[in-house]
């Protein structure tokens, strides 16, 4: 069992450019939640997705971001026209259910924004 | 609204110390509490998870405790080694309608042991 596995692990792109981050849940997790830790800040939550249905996207920014969690295939958090202030690491987190059991979070991908 | 809160910030002992994390919530619906360690630029390593039935979780030198009517946990790490050195994150997962599973994580305590 591999893990959460977020890839790529650092990405840098160029302000306007569009950046996608992606996460492969745990084998057998079909809840996958993304966190956003911008510098000297929390974890902030941002989106949970279950296999093709978002169910809570409260914590995401209302433009320029999306979330999708495919029937097959890895979830892809896509940030578009990226701006300097979405410089931040972004974590994947799996779980069994969405109440009883604890997260497994992946390493993150950390985002530049030149 | 829940929000969770960790003192000390930062916290700086000497090799072989014991010592108490702590981290405060103000919602006692939850159903459980997970503390995480977080190294410099890496992901969150699970430590401990707490059940809300559960008073404490152990696991080698660490051990957890639940207090969910007061709203309070400590980690407590016995013989602190320098390779603890880390921060300390603790996040509640809450309970109620409209909450989805989410975690809402404290800012976290940065630990320092000094050889």
């Amino acid at each position: 069992n591999a893990g959460v596995m977020q890839n790529p692990r650092h990405l840098v792109r160029r302000r306007g450019q569009e950046a996608r981050l992606r996460c492969s849940p745990m084998k057998g997790h079909s809840h996958v939640y993304w966190y956003r830790q911008l510098p000297e800040e929390g974890l902030k939550f941002m989106v949970y997705l279950q296999k093709e249905n978002i169910i809570d996207e409260s914590g995401m920014p209302k433009e320029r971001f999306s979330a999708e969690f495919p029937k097959e295939g890895p979830s892809i958090l896509r940030i578009q026209q990226v701006v300097r202030g979405d410089s931040a690491a972004y974590f994947c987190a799996s779980s069994w259910t969405a109440q009883d059991y604890g997260y497994t979070f992946g390493s993150g991908t950390r985002l530049t924004v030149v | 609204k829940q929000e969770v809160t960790q003192i000390p910030a930062a916290l700086s002992v000497p090799e072989g110390e014991n010592l108490v994390l702590n981290c405060s919530f103000t919602d006692s619906a939850i159903y459980n509490l997970q503390w995480f360690r977080q190294d410099p630029g890496k992901g969150l390593t699970s430590l401990l998870l707490i059940q809300s039935s559960q008073r404490e979780q152990t696991s080698g030198r660490l051990n957890a405790s639940l207090d969910k009517s007061s709203g309070r946990s400590t980690l407590y790490i016995a013989a602190s080694q320098p390779g603890d050195s880390a921060t300390y994150l603790c996040a509640v997962r809450p309970t109620g309608s409209g909450n989805t599973g989410k975690l809402i994580f404290g800012q976290g305590t940065t630990l320092q042991v000094k050889p």
